[in-house]
């Protein structure tokens, strides 16, 4: 266990639809990040929050939105699904202070 | 250009090996180099952390980060087929506070 709990790990839904994803970091670390990982682009940045407040955006759609909550917990919301969206969603989190990232075990999205 | 390339594989050594693998970057701003394994459909563990230039041993691994010429490396050691999983370079231009960027990974099978 990473200490990095992300949950549901697996989820099937229709396109058109929205889902939201839920990733609570390891205890003390301030700042929360979303990578998706297919298998043609591997992990890519989504978006960075620290203790609250956006920190940093990657390649994240306009169709996805993220917020990090006062205990610290984060959320990935993802709408008008295309079949494309389908993959592996992690979550990482990280002190700031030079120890490295941890990630979660993932939330694998299939969209049919 | 990508700002990490990594070559994907797979690549395939017989145990007791000595596994060679490396990522070039362009983007001099980098200063914090990671690599971390993932096993199939789990979330990336991180391996080891190094910054800026140099060397760093950890039991049967070793990360070496040459900033001159942009390129980084890990050696693993007698290789186990407990070895066999991708492994992905990271890296990035803060201490824990800035998003990874990764490569691609590059898929590793150690024969027994």
């Amino acid at each position: 266990d990473s200490g990095v709990t992300q949950t549901p790990k697996h989820l099937i839904t229709a396109t058109g639809q929205r889902v939201t994803l839920r990733c609570s970091p390891r205890s003390g670390d301030l700042s929360v990040y979303w990578y998706q990982q297919s298998l043609d682009q591997g992990l890519q940045f989504l978006i960075q929050y620290y203790n609250g407040e956006e920190r940093a955006k990657g390649n994240i759609l306009e169709r996805f939105s993220a917020q990090q909550f006062p205990d610290l917990h984060s959320e990935l919301n993802l709408s008008s699904l295309e079949l494309g969206d389908s993959a592996l969603y992690f979550c990482a989190s990280s002190k700031g202070t030079g120890d490295g990232y941890t990630f979660g075990s993932g939330t694998r999205l299939t969209v049919v | 250009q990508k700002e990490v390339e990594q070559d994907p594989g797979p690549l395939s050594v017989p145990e007791g090996a000595i596994v060679s693998l490396n990522c070039t970057y362009s983007n001099s701003a980098f200063q914090y180099f990671m690599w971390y394994r993932q096993y199939s459909r789990k979330g990336p563990e991180l391996l080891m952390y190094t910054y800026s230039s140099g060397n760093k041993e950890d039991g049967r691994f070793t990360a070496q980060v040459d900033k001159s010429s942009k390129y980084i490396s890990l050696f693993i050691r007698d290789s186990q087929p407990s070895d066999s999983a991708t492994y992905l370079c990271a890296m990035s231009r803060g201490s824990g506070n800035t998003p990874l960027v990764f490569g691609k990974g590059t898929r590793l099978s150690v024969i027994a």
